[in-house]
């Protein structure tokens, strides 16, 4: 069974940098195929992509947020963390992460999900 | 940058076909995927390829992409089928989610 669960802190301040963890089982991140995203929702707005990290460890950013996003991943901790620097208000959001099955062009779907971690930004 | 647009909220009574678009330039060229957002849960895929339902999805729900639209249709609509859809594509090693549209089972 393929789970993935998201952690960090629950309350930032603006300015502070944010780090987020997401935790993997049913399947390794050194897997070919096997890539990780993550997503965003604000409180009743819509899905938002920020990063993916690919089997291979390429990354792709978000282009408005390519400057303050960094992912990487740990494969003997099967966790990919996301870090992203001066946090704003507008940065409070559930943040999710999602697994992609494969890295093909017909593969960018997200077949997993975690549960969510909700991240409020305030001072 | 791509965008998808769709239609904020959709209402359908039990029983009957909801349909739900999800538009894009050129969006049939690409690939698309449904994901069905119930309040305070997270994403769960419906459709992904245009039109493959993963396991576990009714055969009620399915998909299609034309043109410049994709469209998520589910027939015999439940009251459970009440949630927030959203499409989403690729773009220039981007992905990009639409802006959601609310399904109401009335």
């Amino acid at each position: 069974q393929v789970t993935l669960k998201e952690s960090g802190p629950v309350l930032v301040k603006p300015t502070e940098t944010l780090t987020l963890t997401c935790t993997v089982s049913g399947f390794s991140l050194s897997d070919a195929g096997f890539g990780v995203s993550w997503i965003r929702q604000p409180p009743g707005k819509a899905l938002e992509w920020l990063a993916h990290i690919f089997s291979n460890d390429e990354k792709s950013y978000a282009t408005s947020l390519k400057t303050r996003l960094s992912i990487s991943k740990d494969t003997s901790r099967s966790q990919v963390v996301l870090i992203m620097t001066n946090m704003d208000h507008v940065d409070t959001a559930t943040y999710f992460c999602a697994r992609k099955p494969g890295e093909g062009y017909n593969d960018h779907y997200f077949d997993s999900w975690g549960q969510g971690t909700r991240v409020t930004v305030s001072s | 940058s791509y965008e998808l647009t769709q239609p904020p909220s959709v209402s359908v009574s039990p029983g009957q076909t909801a349909r739900i678009t999800c538009s894009g330039d050129k969006l049939g060229d690409k690939l698309t995927s449904w994901y069905q957002q119930r309040p305070g849960q997270s994403p769960v895929l419906v459709i992904y390829q245009d039109m493959k339902r993963p396991s576990g999805i009714p055969e009620r729900f399915s998909g299609s992409n034309f043109g410049s639209t994709a469209t998520l249709t589910i027939s015999e609509t439940q009251a459970l089928d009440e949630a927030d859809y959203y499409c989403q594509t690729w773009d220039r090693d981007t992905e990009v989610f639409g802006g959601g549209t609310k399904l109401t089972v009335l």
